[in-house]
């Protein structure tokens, strides 16, 4: 049963234009989301966080977007830079303390020069 | 600052032999979280060992899989009887919270 679930395997984009990764999940208690980045041979590493008490947080070119009525996030890159190429792992759990972590599947996202 | 660290990085192993992977974690942190990702696939859950409690154990994919973490740091992820389905990258992950978790580089494990 895959809770958190981001359906596109791949995206490929123009350096300059906007990403847009899609994540939409099933569990309803989920509170908080989370965005990693992994490169080929490293592990992931963290970029972005919300809680479900916003709608949007935003870190420089990174804007994470929040739907709890439609459980669906979205990671928004802007400008897109080829840099930015990598899988890129959405994540949901519960707040409160010590809690696991549930990812998705993963969209490869290319950048184009 | 020393990151986590995961040993061996690669490790190529006959089916039917038992591996160890090992993963130090951040000092300090009192979650520390095993998964692999499969070829094409997603990170999938392993386990889950956070302080003192008992490990929550319903990522491991068969009675083949085993981990400890002993005083409260270091972990050692045992898979027996290997099979070639077991072949993954494995990675370690350690945190503080439940809103950030800080990986490793990962064990690539092939299994022939």
């Amino acid at each position: 049963d895959q809770q958190v679930k981001q359906n596109s395997p791949s995206l490929s984009v123009q350096e300059g234009r906007i990403s847009i990764l899609n994540c939409d999940y099933t569990n309803s208690m989920f509170d908080y989301f989370l965005w990693y980045k992994k490169y080929p041979a490293e592990g992931p590493t963290f970029l972005i966080s919300i809680s479900s008490i916003k709608d949007k947080n935003e870190d420089g070119r990174f804007t994470v977007f929040l739907n709890k009525s439609a459980k669906h996030l979205s990671l928004h890159i802007v400008p897109s830079q080829p840099g930015d190429s990598a899988v890129y792992f959405c994540a949901a759990s519960l707040s409160g303390g010590y809690q696991k972590v549930t990812f998705g599947t993963g969209t490869k996202l290319q950048v184009i020069p | 600052g020393a990151g986590v660290s995961q040993s061996p990085s690669n490790k190529v192993t006959e089916k039917g032999k038992d591996v160890e992977l090992r993963c130090d974690p951040i000092s300090g942190h009192t979650a520390l979280y095993w998964y692999r990702q499969s070829l094409g696939q997603g990170l999938e859950f392993l386990i889950y060992f956070q302080g003192n409690s008992a490990p929550d154990k319903s990522g491991l994919p068969s009675d083949r899989f085993s981990a400890e973490r002993t005083g409260g740091s270091v972990s050692t992820l045992t898979i027996q009887r290997t099979q070639q389905e077991d072949s993954a990258v494995y990675l370690c992950a350690s945190g503080r919270t439940y809103n950030e978790q800080f990986f490793g580089p990962g064990t690539r494990l092939t299994v022939l």
